[in-house]
């Protein structure tokens, strides 16, 4: 079956480049999330979609980093002028409507790894 | 912040044995979740408690819920090579549904 998808599943550049993270949600999920992972670490929440309602950009770490949600399904994240902390997995989450009976599970990618030489 | 918090970070045990894992959060929750994480990549949902919940089970999961304290532990019984991962906690509070992910804790389990 349709999971999350997300592409490139590895990304290497050049620090100073801008680079776009792609995300596929499961289709008819409404809720999108995307998060971060540093080497060994937790999971660093960066910004959440619901439907129409805008956007909680409260985790983006800086004004380098921007996402959109096209059409309530897929999503891009950007990082410009990446830097060499950038580094790290990116993951992204998608989940049912709220109230579905099922909101509260989150499927998750299978990651970009990004590093920024 | 929210942010949970695991303990131990890690944790290698042999195959066979109980495994215990403890997350512990800072503010009320609407519900507390378990996933599962291989190889630095994307997370599996394990097993979901709710505020209102103390206990519940899945297969060879066990999970308990102390809203008093604050805190959950994952109990994974006759431990399996195949379950050494990561595990997180993530609880859900607010008003919808975005969670909030702890560190983890690193599983080994020794064939």
């Amino acid at each position: 079956g349709a999971g999350v998808s997300q592409s490139p599943s590895n990304k290497v550049t050049e620090k100073g480049k801008d680079v776009e993270l792609r995300c596929d949600p499961i289709s008819g999920h409404t809720a999108l999330y995307w998060y971060r992972q540093s080497l060994g670490q937790g999971l660093e929440f960066l910004i959440y979609f619901q439907g129409n309602s805008a956007p909680d950009k409260s985790g983006l770490p800086s004004d380098r980093f921007s996402a959109e949600r096209t059409g309530g399904s897929v999503s891009t994240l950007t990082i410009q002028r990446t830097q060499q902390e950038d580094s790290a997995v990116y993951l992204c989450a998608s989940s049912s409507p709220e109230g579905s009976g099922r909101d509260n599970e989150q499927f998750f990618g299978p990651g970009t790894r990004l590093t920024v030489l | 912040s929210q942010q949970g918090e695991e303990d131990p970070q890690a944790l290698s045990i042999q195959e066979g044995e109980n495994a215990t894992m403890n997350c512990s959060y800072k503010t009320s929750i609407n519900n507390l979740q378990w996933y599962r994480q291989n190889s630095g990549r994307g997370l599996v949902h394990l097993i979901l408690i709710r505020s209102n919940e103390r206990e519940k089970h899945s297969g060879r999961l066990r999970v308990t819920l102390d809203t008093s304290k604050k805190s959950s532990s994952l109990l994974i019984t006759a431990s399996r090579a195949a379950d050494t991962a990561s595990y997180f906690c993530a609880t859900r509070w607010g008003g919808y549904q975005k969670v909030t992910f702890g560190i983890g804790t690193k599983l080994q389990v020794i064939p």
